[in-house]
C-alpha cells in the first residue's frame, strides 16, 4: 500500500481560502509527479493539478488557474494544494494521486476530502 | 482541450456477462488513454494504462483496446465486485481529462 492522507478540508465562505495537504508514505516521494483530481457531488472526475517530482514543473487546470496553487515538499512528504478566491463551483471532495512512473495516469489516490464552499 | 465521451452512460448487466464500454477522443491520443474503477464513497482504482496495460492486482477478466479516437474496456465474466462506475482518462496532453463515467448496474 502507498498511504496518501489528505487533511484541511472543510467548510468556507465564497471568495475565502483553504489549504489542503495531502501526506505521503511508503513511497520515494521526490521521484514521483503528484496531482489533486476533484469529484463535484453526484458528478464525475476532474483533473485540478499536476507537479513534477522535484517541484520545478506545475500545470493547473483553466478552471482553477490563478485561484488554486499546487506545491509540495520533498523534505516533508508533503502535497499541497492553495485555495484562494473560492467558489460556489469548487465544492468537492478532493483527492491526491500519485501517477504511474513515465504516465500521467494514476496509480494510487487518497481517501479524499470535502471541501463545501458555501455561505 | 481533448473532449472524451464514453458510452454507454449506464450500462445493465447480468453476473458472467462480457461488457464493454466505448471511450471516444476529440483528437488522437495515441495509446495514452487510463481506465479507473470507482465505488461509492471511494477513491478510483486504475485499472488500466497505455490503453491496454494491465494495472498490478488487477484481474485478468478485465481489459483494454483501442489507439488513436477509440478505446473499449472489456470485462470478459461480469462479477458481483464489478458494480461501479468506470472512467477513461486521456493524458495526451494537458488539460488531463476524463470521460463523464459508465455506470455497470445489475440487471
Amino acid at each position: 500500500e502507498v498511504p496518501l492522507l489528505e487533511s484541511g478540508g472543510g467548510l468556507v465562505q465564497p471568495g475565502g481560502s483553504l489549504r489542503l495537504s495531502c501526506a505521503a508514505s511508503g513511497f520515494t516521494f521526490s521521484s514521483y509527479a503528484m496531482n489533486w483530481v476533484r469529484q463535484a457531488p453526484g458528478k464525475g472526475l476532474e483533473w485540478v493539478s499536476t507537479i513534477g517530482g522535484s517541484g520545478g514543473s506545475t500545470y493547473h487546470a483553466d478552471s482553477v488557474k490563478g485561484r488554486l496553487t499546487i506545491s509540495r515538499d520533498n523534505s516533508k512528504n508533503m502535497l499541497y494544494l492553495q485555495m484562494d478566491s473560492l467558489r460556489a463551483e469548487d465544492t468537492a471532495v478532493y483527492y491526491c494521486a500519485r501517477v504511474v512512473p513515465g504516465h500521467t495516469a494514476f496509480d494510487y489516490w487518497g481517501q479524499g476530502i470535502l471541501v463545501t464552499v458555501s455561505s | 482541450d481533448i473532449q472524451m465521451t464514453q458510452s454507454p452512460s449506464t450500462l445493465s448487466a447480468s453476473i458472467g456477462d462480457r461488457v464493454t464500454i466505448t471511450c471516444r477522443a476529440s483528437q488522437s491520443i495515441s495509446i495514452w488513454l487510463a481506465w479507473y474503477q470507482q465505488k461509492l464513497g471511494k477513491a478510483p482504482k486504475l485499472l488500466i494504462y497505455k490503453a491496454s496495460s494491465l494495472e498490478s492486482g488487477v484481474p485478468s477478466r478485465f481489459s483494454g483496446s483501442g489507439s488513436g479516437t477509440e478505446f473499449t474496456l472489456t470485462i470478459s465474466s461480469l462479477q458481483p465486485d464489478d458494480f461501479a462506475t468506470y472512467y477513461c482518462q486521456q493524458y495526451k496532453t494537458y488539460p488531463l481529462t476524463f470521460g463523464g463515467g459508465t455506470k455497470v448496474e445489475i440487471k
